[in-house]
């Protein structure tokens, strides 16, 4: 079955850009959706394989793709945004979806 | 606004089964995939399955098929996740969460607040 990998950690410097990887063979046919999670919660869908924003996230979050890497970008980096960050997509070998890692952003 | 509310904490022993619920407010129960994912502590996200009320289907990991089976109650638009046969490794916090429209494309657009499943000799 196919991997989606991420970095274990990013750190960005607050207010600049933070930009959030995904590699896997799945997102040559998918585009990746991209989760936060804040400890002890719930992960929160901040940016979709259809190139939306859910409303309430901020426009400094933006998702784009190229080949078989997905980015997540955070512009402007708050300390609000450090955070566990997850990408996952669909696949078609093995499971039906598929979740990275995760990356723990921290916000220096 | 769309509200998934899991049943509370579980603590089963090994080869024990458990059952978690999932009740759905607001939206439409019927139309959407509803998933199950996990996460075992300190570790990441793990898609288990979901099922798309409407049609009755469900998909499971090749890794869960066998011990888990997903399934709805309509008329109380509640979501039911039983694993069978527990190992202290699926001890986890176990989510439910909406996807798509008639499918289950990886897009959760609202959670459960998450219920933790902890198997124990």
């Amino acid at each position: 079955s196919s991997e989606l990998t991420q970095d274990p950690a990013v750190s960005v410097a607050l207010g600049q850009t933070a930009k959030i990887t995904c590699q896997g063979d799945s997102l040559r046919s998918y585009y990746a959706t991209w989760y936060q999670q804040k400890p002890g919660q719930a992960p929160v869908l901040v940016f979709s394989a259809n190139n939306n924003r859910p409303s309430g996230i901020p426009d400094r979050f933006s998702g784009s793709k190229s080949g078989t890497t997905a980015v997540l970008t955070i512009a402007g980096a708050r300390a609000e945004d450090e955070a566990d960050y997850y990408c996952n997509s669909r696949d078609t070998s093995g499971d039906p979806v598929i979740f990275g890692g995760g990356t723990k952003l921290t916000v220096l | 606004q769309v509200q998934l509310v899991q049943s509370g904490a579980e603590v089963k022993k090994p080869g024990s089964s458990v059952k978690v619920s999932c009740k759905a407010s607001g939206g439409s129960f019927s139309r959407h995939a509803l998933s199950w994912v996990r996460q075992a502590p300190g570790q990441g996200l793990e898609w288990m399955g979901a099922i798309i009320p409407v049609f009755g289907r469900t998909q499971y990991t090749q890794k869960s098929q066998g011990r888990l089976t997903i399934t709805t109650e309509e008329s109380t638009s509640t979501a039911y996740m039983e694993l069978s046969g527990l190992r202290p490794d699926d001890t986890a916090i176990y989510y439910c969460a909406r996807g798509g429209a008639y499918g289950d494309y990886g897009e959760y657009d609202f959670w459960g607040q998450g219920t933790l499943v902890t198997v124990s000799p």
